[in-house]
């Protein structure tokens, strides 16, 4: 099993660019997040999805959009990339929403310039 | 919602010593308690849990303790080692909601 995969590993964009970061999880999990981790602030949840077909705002969902394609795909969008967009991007799962572990991907480095 | 906050933001301690890192939640009905640890370059990985329930708990050199009256957690690391040279993050969560992180405490093991 690969576990949680993310794509790209790195990313560097203009500002008002766009970009979709694409995440995957083979482990038949039902919830899947997204954080952002930045020097100092740990990590912080951007949005999350508890089941197929849900999602919801986690602490710092400004500037950003969330797809749930299937039960193993979880995308997030930045459609005018920021400087202050500058972050590591993790993406995690998790059996359900109360489940104890959560299981990170390798995380994608995005720079804004 | 949950806050947490965690100390100290860096640690330094000599190779064999015991380390110590402290949380605190602000919700009394949070009821589990993660500590994620981080590699350089690499994902958080969990390294042990608690529950509510449960005021200890240990696995080989390291333990986290619970004290819901004053709603902190800590977590335990004896002998260290270089290995153990890391970024440690504790979290809570509320029944069903996603966990609250804290900032991460930068540990280095000086051999």
């Amino acid at each position: 099993n690969a576990g949680v995969t993310q794509t790209p590993k790195f990313q560097v964009l203009k500002t008002g660019q766009s970009m979709t970061l694409q995440c995957a999880q083979d482990m038949n999990h039902n919830s899947m997040y997204w954080y952002r981790q930045d020097p100092g602030m740990g990590l912080r949840l951007i949005y999350y999805s508890a089941s197929e077909g849900t999602t919801d705002k986690g602490e710092v969902p400004n500037g950003y959009n969330v797809s749930r394609l299937n039960k193993r795909e979880f995308s997030l969008r930045l459609e005018s990339a920021a400087p202050s967009q500058t972050s590591v991007y993790f993406c995690a799962s998790s059996e359900a929403i109360g489940s104890q572990e959560q299981y990170f991907g390798p995380g994608t480095r995005l720079t804004v310039t | 919602g949950e806050n947490v906050e965690q100390h100290p933001s860096t640690l330094s301690v000599q190779e064999g010593d015991s380390a110590v890192i402290k949380c605190t939640y602000s919700d009394s009905a949070s009821n589990y308690f993660p500590w994620y640890k981080q590699e350089l370059g690499k994902r958080p990985q969990l390294i042990i849990d608690i529950r509510s329930n449960v005021g200890e708990k240990k696995d080989q050199r390291i333990a986290v303790t619970l004290n819901k009256t004053a709603k902190h957690f800590s977590l335990h690391i004896t002998e260290t080692q270089p290995e153990d040279s890391a970024v440690y993050f504790c979290a809570a969560r509320l029944r069903s909601t996603p966990l609250v992180f804290g900032k991460g405490t930068r540990l280095s093991v000086i051999a």
